[in-house]
């Protein structure tokens, strides 16, 4: 199995900061990693797909980046919106593997 | 609007049955792959496995392949999630998924507590 290295597992951080959140891969995934955002009681919203590709209705200052196999979700200027749990998800090869969240928390 | 709704989930006994369901509505359900994934108390996120369009093939986390059975019925746009011989572990809200290239649309989840 492709495992999926996230950091950090918790993360405080002021209004309008940036905040970045990041996956390791075990081995080569290519562009296949998504970013998904959980707000308690929800489903996972898609953020990002195919690593660098922001999804249908979301807004510009989430923004995803790869370098080798290490990939990276970037807020820009945090919202109070923005707290809730992140996860990276990647849909290289069976069986399709999560990252273990980032519980993102407003300061 | 597409709608993915779950249900079958409640309080079952280790080493009991449980069969979940997927009623899906608001796309062709029969052109799309389907799958489960669940969610842990502690926030693990966990693929279970998924389905091909026409039934034909599954996926499964060999984790959870000897245990788990996932089938479709296509004229009841209905997905289907077979858990067997439980155990505290699968304690979780399973969520009924269907994954796009750049969309992807979840149930709201259905929570199963496996406790005696």
């Amino acid at each position: 199995d492709i495992q999926m290295t996230q950091s950090p597992a918790s993360l405080s951080a002021s209004l309008e900061e940036i905040v970045t959140i990041t996956c390791q891969a075990s081995q080569d995934i290519g562009n296949w990693l998504a970013w998904y955002q959980q707000k308690p009681g929800k489903s996972p919203q898609l953020l990002i797909h195919s690593a660098t590709s922001l999804a249908d209705g979301i807004p510009s200052r989430f923004s995803g980046s790869r370098s080798g196999t290490q990939y990276s979700l970037k807020i820009s200027r945090l919202q109070v919106e923005d707290t809730g749990i992140y996860y990276c998800l990647q849909r290289y090869s069976n069986p399709w593997t999560f990252g273990g969240g980032t519980k993102l928390e407003l300061k | 609007e597409v709608q993915l709704v779950e249900s079958g989930g409640g309080l079952v006994q280790p080493g009991a049955s449980l069969k979940l369901s997927c009623v899906a509505s608001g796309f062709t359900f029969s052109d799309y792959w389907m799958s489960w994934v669940r969610q842990t108390p502690g926030k693990t996120m966990e693929w279970i496995g998924d389905i091909k369009y026409d039934g034909s093939y599954t996926n499964y986390a060999p984790s959870l392949k000897n245990r788990f059975t996932i089938s479709r019925d296509n004229a009841k746009s209905t997905l289907y999630l077979q858990m067997s011989n439980v155990r505290s572990e699968d304690t979780a809200t399973y969520y009924c998924t269907r994954f796009g290239v750049s969309e992807d649309y979840w149930g709201q989840g259905v929570m199963v507590t496996v406790s005696s």
